[in-house]
């Protein structure tokens, strides 16, 4: 099925570094998901995004939706420990209530 | 904010038998439920959509007969994985969505099948 383009595969950073990771597609999207995903647990909802441009920020963690609704970028600053994980985009197009997930970024914060 | 309880956590089970796995929205009705399958290492692999009271929508290559799963009411969806085999050895997550005021797909916790 339809998967969204996600990169960087994996990311090594150490512990207070910031860290950016995309999504991007050939088609238009509507939302815009970003999850987090630990070790044997289901993905967890970090930020939503409704509107073709819109900013969203959750702590340290901040998310845009791409003027174009092709893309989405997903930051988190100074990173710590306990933001290793695996960090999925998930996108909802028009019409349609199935989400579509990118391939994941697994990261990776060294102490 | 939106809870998705899904259970059992992890399961083993023979070959040959049956295992049903629960997924639950706690404070939420949930107009619709997803099943997902993920093998290590991979995204997750969308197997079907179900809507309370009507039969489920299965994604193509995803035998109904071997995964059933039903949707007896806004907050219960079950998924049974029928005559298990090694192969079906996998993690399963439900997915759960109401159009409502934040419109976002709450996860459970998933479920971890080994089949022996």
């Amino acid at each position: 099925g339809q998967q969204l383009n996600q990169s960087p595969q994996s990311m090594f950073i150490q512990e207070g570094e910031d860290v950016s990771m995309n999504c991007t597609s050939s088609s238009i999207f509507n939302t815009w998901l970003w999850y987090k995903q630990d070790p044997g647990e289901g993905p967890v909802l970090l930020i939503a995004l409704y509107k073709a441009g819109e900013l969203t920020s959750n702590g340290r963690l901040t998310a845009q939706f791409g003027i174009t609704r092709k893309d989405s970028f997903l930051n988190i600053s100074a990173s710590i420990p306990s933001d290793v994980g695996i960090y999925f985009c998930a996108g909802l197009q028009g019409g349609s209530e199935k989400l579509v997930f990118g391939k994941g970024t697994k990261l990776t914060v060294n102490p | 904010g939106a809870v998705v309880s899904q259970h059992p956590s992890w399961v083993i089970c023979k070959s040959g038998t049956s295992v049903k796995i629960e997924c639950r929205s706690l404070d939420f009705q949930a107009t619709t439920m997803f099943w997902y399958r993920q093998f290590p290492k991979q995204s997750l692999m969308l197997m079907a959509t179900s809507n309370e009271g009507s039969k489920a929508t299965y994604e193509q290559g995803v035998e109904k007969d071997k995964f059933l799963i039903n949707h007896a009411s806004l907050t219960l969806s079950t998924l049974t994985v029928t005559s298990a085999h090694p192969e079906d050895s996998s993690f399963y997550i439900c997915s759960a969505s109401s159009r409502g005021s934040n419109y976002g797909y709450t996860f459970g916790s998933g479920t971890r099948l080994t089949v022996v």
